[in-house]
């Protein structure tokens, strides 16, 4: 297994596009993890998925931010009518479960215009 | 106030020199991670301690739960630990990461 896996790795869009990432964990591990990193902060916590199940979302995910993981296996973050402060490092985590160490995807940088 | 705070916020340092990065926080953890993110993003985890001391090669992180501070050390540094160091807490459940606002390490040859 390659580790935790994230596309794309950048994505440039304009103010009011709707845009999709995907994360690929690492198999067989429950738990999965969305961050958001803005530059010079460190990442903040977005929301999280037990198997297929959304468990919480931060007051950050408005309501244009909706995260998915069907089956329980790859997750999608959308983010609807983009805005420019939506600008920052998007990063998928999976875990095996319980306080495990946390393994980080690459991230995804979006550049909104 | 930030619930972790991460100390220095830059450092710099030539090889060989003895580094410490400090992390204190004021809420009840379960855990505490300390990461190493490069240029471009990745993120990669250093050690997850609840107690005592961990070493790993040239890199001791150590906690102090009740003071509730920890600290990470790199001995005989070298350029390529360049690299920011961050410091997050766990919270759990569903042990999700808060996290500080990282230091900038630039160790020069």
């Amino acid at each position: 297994d390659t580790g935790v896996s994230q596309n794309p790795r950048h994505k440039i869009t304009k103010r009011g596009q709707n845009v999709t990432f995907r994360c690929d964990p690492i198999s067989e591990h429950n738990r999965l993890y969305w961050y958001r990193q803005t530059l010079g902060q460190g990442p903040e916590f977005l929301t999280y998925f037990q198997n297929e199940a959304q468990l919480e979302k931060s007051r950050l995910l408005s309501d244009r931010f909706s995260a998915e993981r069907p089956k329980g296996s790859f997750s999608t973050l959308e983010i609807q009518r983009t805005e420019q402060g939506d600008s920052a490092m998007y990063l998928c985590a999976s875990s095996p479960g319980g306080a495990d160490t946390q393994y980080f995807g690459p991230g995804t940088r979006l550049t909104v215009l | 106030k930030n619930e972790v705070e991460q100390s220095p916020q830059n450092l710099t340092a030539q090889e060989g020199e003895f580094i410490t990065i400090n992390c204190s926080y004021s809420v009840g953890i379960s855990a505490l991670h300390w990461l190493q993110q490069h240029p471009g993003g990745g993120i990669v985890s250093l050690f997850m301690l609840s107690s005592g001391k961990k070493k790993h090669g040239r890199l001791i992180a150590t906690i102090n739960i009740q003071e509730k501070h920890s600290s990470l050390h790199i001995t005989a540094s070298h350029p390529r630990d360049s690299a920011v160091y961050i410091c997050a807490v766990v919270r759990g459940p569903p042990d999700k990461l808060t996290f500080g606002k990282g230091t900038l390490l630039t160790v020069n040859p």
